[in-house]
């Protein structure tokens, strides 16, 4: 049920851009995404509820091909407090009550 | 606004001991709360879905006897660790979704165990 998340792990200088792939299995019905910083609880970035959906937050935006049962978030022109461990998030499929977190994307940015 | 908090933020116990973490929705009236455990460099783990007056759904693998989950209201669920070992020690993190049909998180700012 976990989506797969791309890259594990990136680092980027100030200013330079990203992109985080979410893939799932399943059918999704919608995406979540969180960042979590070190030694704390995710914090909501934004949600996508249908297909192609496109949602941005400042710099930071996501997509949503519902087809493709992908999700990717995009950071442009990246600041230090960028820093953290993405993680993309949907309900369960089967039942929509469960919640499943991806793997991961621990995104490092240095100055 | 959505405010979740968890109580205690870090539990040092021996092993054998049993141990009680509270997650309360501060402004908001929670149908649903979530239970996660993450250890160091991973992602969330779900362990259970809870609804208010209702049984908990663990997760596959899962023990329900060893984690007990109490939701008697819509603000306030329990995860009682019991017979803690030193294999449970981890990062738990609770998290509540308002009534409707989008499940954002809201998480509380979770509680480290450690046993001894």
């Amino acid at each position: 049920q976990q989506p797969v998340q791309s890259p594990q792990a990136v680092i980027l200088r100030e200013g330079e851009d990203a992109v985080i792939n979410c893939s799932s299995s399943k059918a999704l019905y919608s995406v979540h995404w969180y960042r979590q910083k070190h030694g704390e609880a995710p914090v909501f970035l934004m949600i996508l509820l249908k297909g192609g959906e496109q949602k941005g937050h400042e710099k930071i935006s996501a997509s949503f091909n519902e087809k493709k049962q992908q999700s990717s978030l995009y950071l442009t022109a990246s600041q230090l407090s960028y820093s953290g461990t993405y993680f993309c998030g949907t309900p369960s499929a089967s039942t929509g009550n469960q919640f499943y977190f991806g793997t991961g994307t621990s995104l490092t940015v240095i100055p | 606004g959505a405010v979740v908090s968890q109580h205690p933020s870090r539990v040092i116990c021996k092993s054998g001991t049993s141990v009680k973490i509270e997650c309360r929705s501060l402004d908001f009236q929670a149908t649903t709360m979530f239970w996660y455990r993450q250890f160091p460099k991973q992602s969330l783990m779900l362990m259970a879905t809870s609804n208010e007056g209702s049984k908990a759904t663990y997760e596959q693998g899962v023990e329900k006897d060893k984690f007990l989950i109490n939701h008697a209201s819509l603000t306030l669920s329990t995860l009682t660790v019991t017979s803690a070992h030193p294999e449970d020690s981890s990062f738990y993190i609770c998290s509540a979704s308002m009534p409707g049909g989008l499940k954002t998180q809201y998480f509380g700012p979770g509680t480290r165990l450690l046993v001894l």
